[in-house]
């Protein structure tokens, strides 16, 4: 059975801090996998996906960037944190067909002071 | 663009009464639908999605049917429980385009008893 896992849970960061997201899937080989980000209230916005090792297309520049180094990693990360980068950030994967179902993982709730 | 426009905010129910969440879509080509759940403190997980062959998907009760006629994807279950209480998005897919869903701003659901 696949599984997702995302860490660390929850973080509080300073402002102008750096930091790093990350996201590991087992029992899948390939996946997409994507990133999404959710304010408090707000909707899922996604903020970038990924085919393949190496290969990350963004969908929303937030000042954050993505990188997948192995096929079953992947990681969301800012050298300078902002206010506005508070919210939930969950990490999916699907087949990557049409259609396909996103498995989310349990999200990592950040809270920028 | 490509967009869903569905029901949000708060809805409040009493336990036993029918459910409609509202969910239409604007889009150049035949996308695919979704709906997708997410209890307190969980993450997203899919609920319901279209068939291209304008079969209507039910999972626990809930039931949706793509009318294209009207661009909607409506959510409805005759009945609602305590445990229906959640947030739903509904969401959007182009063929093509794999699993990289737009979703709408979501409607938490709220069921008293």
């Amino acid at each position: 059975a696949q599984t997702i896992h995302q860490w660390p849970v929850a973080e509080i960061k300073a402002v102008g801090s750096p930091l790093s997201l990350g996201c590991t899937i087992k029992g899948k080989s390939s996946p997409n996998l994507y990133w999404y980000w959710q304010a408090t209230g707000g909707t899922l916005q996604q903020l970038f996906y990924s085919i393949t090792v190496g290969q990350v297309e963004s969908v929303v520049q937030l000042n954050l960037s993505a990188s997948r180094p192995k096929d079953d990693q992947f990681i969301l990360s800012t050298e300078k944190l902002l206010l506005s980068h508070s919210g939930f950030y969950l990490c999916a994967w699907s087949l990557g067909g049409d259609a396909e179902t996103l498995y989310f993982g349990s999200g990592t709730r950040l809270t920028v002071l | 663009g490509d967009s869903v426009t569905q029901t949000e905010g708060l809805v409040t129910l009493t336990e036993g009464l029918p459910v409609m969440l509202n969910c239409t879509y604007q889009s150049t080509y035949s996308p695919f639908l979704f709906w997708y759940v997410q209890h307190l403190n969980e993450a997203p997980k899919l609920l319901l999605k279209s068939f291209t062959d304008n079969k209507r998907p039910e999972h626990q009760g809930f039931h949706a049917t793509l009318h294209k006629s009207s661009s909607s994807f409506h959510l409805q279950k005759s009945s609602a429980q305590l445990s229906d209480s959640a947030l739903y998005y509904c969401a959007l897919s182009l063929q093509g385009t794999g699993s990289k869903l737009s979703f709408g701003k979501g409607a938490k659901l709220t069921v008293s008893p």
